[in-house]
């Protein structure tokens, strides 16, 4: 069964310092991993996915299949990236089947 | 387009009666997927619907249900709850294109459900 491991609940770091939340992954198939993002009151929405290998506010990510890891990175933090974050992979049993797999979340906090 | 939307926003219920919750995808969107996220834990994959058929089955009892209707808005059925089930239930929607290749999942805002 695939599983996710965020081990961080909370991550606290200064304001212009380089941020990194970890995600490992077990799964068997070949991995197809994403983040997601929760601001305070607002929906769950994708940040970024490793197949399109883009930059989204200032974040990256690269899948590690030998480490079996897709940590999020930013060299510099700014306040409005203090949110919640979910490392999610996705598995596909069948055409047109589509299942998410989250992390427990790693609560970033940036402190002014 | 208002996004997915979810309706009730939140809903009390007592042990052991029984809540439908609904869904309404994105305009053009026909798969749904139904997710259900604890406090202090990421979402929990429940069903995922597509051309009214059900496509995914995560690790729920039978007293969860779902269905898809003809305009692809969506029903999650949850029978003799629990004081457990109490959570925040989260519906996505997404487009699926040739082969059934999936695109990305965009969530609803929740319904908060509260066993007593």
């Amino acid at each position: 069964a695939q599983r996710v491991t965020q081990p961080e609940k909370l991550l606290s770091v200064f304001k212009g310092a380089p941020v990194e939340l970890k995600c490992n992954y077990s799964y068997s198939g070949s991995p197809e991993l994403f983040w997601y993002v929760q601001y305070s009151r607002q929906r769950l929405q994708l940040l970024l996915r490793h197949i399109s290998r883009e930059s989204i506010k200032g974040f990256t990510a690269d899948l590690n299949k030998g480490e079996t890891s897709f940590h999020l990175k930013k060299p510099f933090a700014q306040e409005e990236d203090s949110a919640m974050y979910y490392c999610a992979l996705r598995t596909k049993p069948g055409a047109g089947s589509y299942q998410l797999t989250f992390g427990k979340g790693t609560k970033l906090s940036v402190i002014p | 387009d208002a996004g997915v939307t979810q309706s009730p926003t939140h809903l009390i219920k007592t042990r052991g009666q029984h809540v439908t919750l609904r869904c309404s995808p994105i305009s053009g969107h026909k798969s749904v997927s139904w997710y259900q996220q604890v406090l202090g834990q990421g979402p929990q994959f429940i069903f995922q619907y597509y051309e009214k058929e059900e496509r995914g089955r995560g690790n729920f009892p039978d007293r969860f249900s779902a269905r898809q209707f003809p305009n692809y808005s969506s029903e999650l059925n949850v029978n003799a709850l629990l004081l457990g089930d109490s959570a925040l239930y989260l519906c996505a929607s997404s487009l699926v294109g040739l082969a059934g290749a999936s695109y990305e999942q965009y969530f609803g805002p929740g319904t908060r459900l509260t066993v007593t």
